[in-house]
Formats: structure tokens, sequence, C-alpha cells
């Protein structure tokens, strides 16, 4: 089963910054918190990972709470391209990814 | 960098057949393999994980005579669906990980229609 819960689904105005919670509350020490979208029909695209610090790359950041019970992944300047399901996954012990029902984002002009 | 193909992308076949399907990655060695099956409007299901050279540790529920799945190469992941019915009728997507990192990078997926 998977270890995190997200909203079913979020709208975002173009341009704007998207937001998408994540929580975690089961969270071991060393378990990461992985962030991967899915488009329709497609396999999903990793986007970005951490264990405890704030993560940033060309895509996204990931904001992790000090108490590593929640996470957010932050699109800074949404586009109608990102409109996709994210999944937010603690990785397992042996690699293993269990994925939820995610977050449907709909980036509106 | 990071890519993983999957071929082939789409295949129909008739029922009691049997479907191969390829996963591999193209610019890193996979140490590990998984297999994830998607049924429409439902999120990803893991099916499998395997370690090149050795058997596949299946999920529960996941019958392992039915899906042979092969990781004799770091770069080549093979899942053979066996005597298809139409209901796995489904979505299959590979995943791949290995060398500096963990992270499991996907493929595009197949989709197989059994008629």
């Amino acid at each position: 089963d998977a270890k995190t819960t997200q909203p079913p689904s979020m709208d975002c105005a173009e341009g704007r910054a998207a937001n998408l919670p994540c929580n975690h509350s089961t969270i071991s020490g060393n378990e990461y918190v992985y962030w991967y979208r899915q488009i329709h029909s497609q396999g999903p695209q990793y986007i970005i990972h951490g264990l405890k610090n704030n993560e940033t790359n060309e895509m996204a950041s990931l904001i992790i709470t000090e108490d590593r019970k929640s996470s957010t992944l932050i699109l800074p300047h949404a586009t109608l391209r990102d409109t996709a399901v994210y999944y937010c996954i603690v990785r397992g012990y042996n690699n293993d990814m269990r994925f939820g029902a995610g977050t449907r984002l709909t980036v509106k002009p | 960098g990071a890519v993983v193909s999957q071929h082939p992308s789409w295949v129909i076949c008739k029922s009691g057949t049997s479907v191969k399907i390829e996963c591999r990655s193209l610019d890193f060695q996979a140490t590990t393999m998984f297999w994830y099956r998607q049924f429409p409007k439902q999120s990803l299901m893991l099916m499998a994980t395997s370690n090149e050279g050795s058997k596949a540790t299946y999920e529960q529920g996941v019958e392992k005579d039915k899906f042979l799945i092969n990781h004799a190469s770091l770069t080549l992941s093979t899942l053979t669906v066996t005597s298809a019915h139409p209901e796995d009728s489904s979505f299959y997507i590979c995943s791949a990980s290995g060398g500096d990192t963990d992270t499991q990078y996907f493929g595009p997926g197949t989709r197989l229609t059994v008629l």
C-alpha cells in the first residue's frame, strides 16, 4: 500500500506557482520522498526527490517539513504542459515504490 | 541521460497466445528493473522486481508462471505474458535503476490488448 496521501485534484492558473502537498506521516528515517508525474498514456517522468533537506532542480522545488511527515512540490511557473497526474512516493527499503492515486493537476489558461 | 525504452509500444494479440515486452536502459546499467501494470483510470501497480542475474521477486497476487520476467543483462529485462486473456489487457510499464543513484527511470509503456 502507498505510504502517502495527496489531494485527488488541483487547479492552477498558467504562469502561477503550483503547490502540490503530500502527507507521509509514517515515513522512516532513511526513506526518500520521490515525485513523478504522468501525462496521459505515457510512462511516469521523474521530477525530484529528497531525504530531509529542501531540493531544487530545473523542473521544480521540493520542500520537506522538519519532522518529514509532509512535503510540497512547487512548480514555480506552471504551463499548460504541466497538466498531469503527480505522484508523491516514499521509496521503500528494497528500492520499491508504491504508487497512490496521485493528484491530478490541471493548469488553466 | 537515464533513458529507458520499451518495445513494442503497443501490441494486439489473440487470446491464448504469449506476448513478450522488452525494457532497455539505453545509457546506464540497470542493476534493478521493475515491472508495473496500470488499468484505465487507475494508478500503477508494482508487479515484480528483478535484479540482474537473479530470479524476479513477485508481488502478492501476481502469478509468476503467467508473467515471466527475465533480466539477463544490465541493460535488458523482458516480461512475457503467457497464455494471454482479455483480462490481461493493460498498460505495462517498466522502470530501471542503477549507477550512482537509486532513482527509478520509467519507460514509455506498452499497451497490450488481448482479443
